[in-house]
């Protein structure tokens, strides 16, 4: 079993809707991470959660410490949204990402 | 651009040949991260320096792999005698402490 798990590993959606990406992880951390990949490899930092919720724009993320659970949610999705989320959690002490296989978004016009 | 950069982007080479990339991490930022994607996973741990000095090696990296960050600034990560499983994406990031920013990644191609 993987230390971080993600769902959906695909995922396909009309442009408009509502989208949730799940991540759980079973090792200690420090901080729990959204990353954004797009086609080509670049990884840009999206959130990093130690505890509750955060909101950029149309992204929210959420996370329950005790759960060890954390989401990644969009609204009024568009298809520049497609990509592929990653979760990552960074490790105590020396902060190295233990990253999920990620999500494939399409988000179709 | 002061983001990281790593050098080449792109690197083809034949097998047993041995192969260097570069890491130019967001200066003053003491922590540098190698990580390795292949295709459809998510990025591996590889190793880490504070400043100088490697702290962590996964046991990914094998006897065939070696990473360097000289003065704490820059990094090299070299691989002898690659093989055709050593084609991938490799990352570096840097950090301050905690947020990790990525480079652009090198994909190594090994025929």
């Amino acid at each position: 079993k993987n230390e971080v798990e993600q769902s959906p590993q695909n995922l396909t959606a009309q442009e408009g809707e509502f989208i949730t990406i799940n991540c759980s992880y079973s090792v200690g951390i420090s901080a729990l991470h959204w990353l954004q990949q797009h086609p080509g490899g670049g990884i840009v930092s999206l959130f990093m959660l130690s505890s509750g919720k955060k909101k950029h724009g149309r992204l929210i993320a959420t996370i329950n410490i005790q759960e060890k659970h954390s989401s990644l949610h969009i609204t009024a999705s568009h298809p520049r949204d497609s990509a592929v989320y990653i979760c990552a959690a960074a490790t105590s002490g020396t902060y190295k990402y233990i990253f999920g296989t990620g999500t494939r978004l399409k988000v179709l016009a | 651009d002061t983001g990281v950069s790593q050098d080449p982007r792109h690197k083809i080479t034949k097998r047993g040949q041995n192969v260097t990339f570069r890491c130019d991490p967001i200066s003053e930022h003491n922590r540098l991260y190698w990580y390795r994607q292949t295709l459809g996973q998510g990025p591996e741990f590889l190793t880490y320096f504070q400043n100088e000095a490697q702290l962590e090696k996964s046991r990914l990296l094998s006897d065939r792999f070696s990473a360097e960050r000289p003065k704490g600034s820059f990094s090299t990560l070299e691989i002898q005698r690659t093989e055709q499983g050593d084609s991938a994406m490799y990352l570096c990031a840097s950090s301050p402490e905690g947020l990790q920013f990525f480079g652009p990644g090198t994909r190594l191609t090994v025929l």
